[in-house]
């Protein structure tokens, strides 16, 4: 596609739900991340994959937190029984390649647990 | 560990006034630095980018950034701002290893008035 898409681009939900974020890559990228902004914040990594594997996801801040990249294009975030903290904007950005590569932003999911 | 400290979260100026964004990094291997800016209501998007070779790297529009290694920053500087250039900065290392994951600081918000 023309850029990285994300959706929904808002979501709230009450804590306990489970939400699943996705992400749409620029189609030539092999490269996907993951990061969580809080408000006020800079964006902090949660795992990235090159195609579908998935070979850092250090960043992830429990076994709450999954991620999935099945077909090396499109990518999910998936946030089980969801927590107030849990609430923050999730990038996603993709690059060609990994280390010294531009990476290219999404607009970003804006979470909301009640 | 890598880490990075912009060190003004906000920085007013008048219009076609000089300015300066203060980014310091911290880091045991080689890095790549970065500057990535948000206008209001759109995603990240890179403003420039320092990988190797000379120390000095400019943006499109007018901005420039210097990677001092004794120093261990990468300021960003224009010369004279615009009201468009009202944004968030956010300065970001990479390149432990091979993931290409960032580490951004908190951002610094340019305010800049007429």
């Amino acid at each position: 596609g023309a850029g990285v898409s994300q959706s929904p681009r808002y979501k709230v939900t009450k804590r306990g739900q489970d939400v699943t974020l996705r992400c749409d890559p620029i189609s030539s990228h092999a490269t996907l991340y993951w990061y969580q902004q809080a408000l006020g914040q800079g964006p902090e990594f949660l795992t990235y994959f090159n195609y579908e594997a998935q070979p850092d996801k250090s960043g992830l801040p429990s076994d709450r937190f999954s991620a999935e990249r099945p077909e090396g294009s499109i990518s999910t975030l998936t946030i089980q029984r969801t927590e107030q903290r849990d609430s923050a904007m999730y990038r996603c950005a993709s690059s060609l390649g990994t280390s010294g590569d531009t990476q290219y932003f999404g607009p970003g999911t804006r979470l909301t647990v009640l | 560990a890598q880490s990075v400290t912009q060190l003004d979260s906000q920085v007013p100026v008048f219009e076609e006034a000089p300015v300066e964004l203060r980014c310091n990094y911290s880091s045991s291997v080689s890095v790549y630095l970065f500057w990535y800016v948000q206008y209001p209501n759109q995603g990240l998007q890179l403003l420039l980018k320092y990988l190797s070779g000379s120390t000095l790297v400019k943006s499109i529009n007018g901005f420039e950034a210097e990677f001092n290694k004794s120093q261990t920053s990468f300021h960003l500087r224009k010369p004279s701002v615009h009201i468009s250039d009202t944004a968030e900065y956010f300065c970001a290392v990479g390149g432990s290893g091979n993931t290409g994951k960032l580490i951004f600081g908190q951002g610094t918000t340019l305010q800049v008035k007429p």
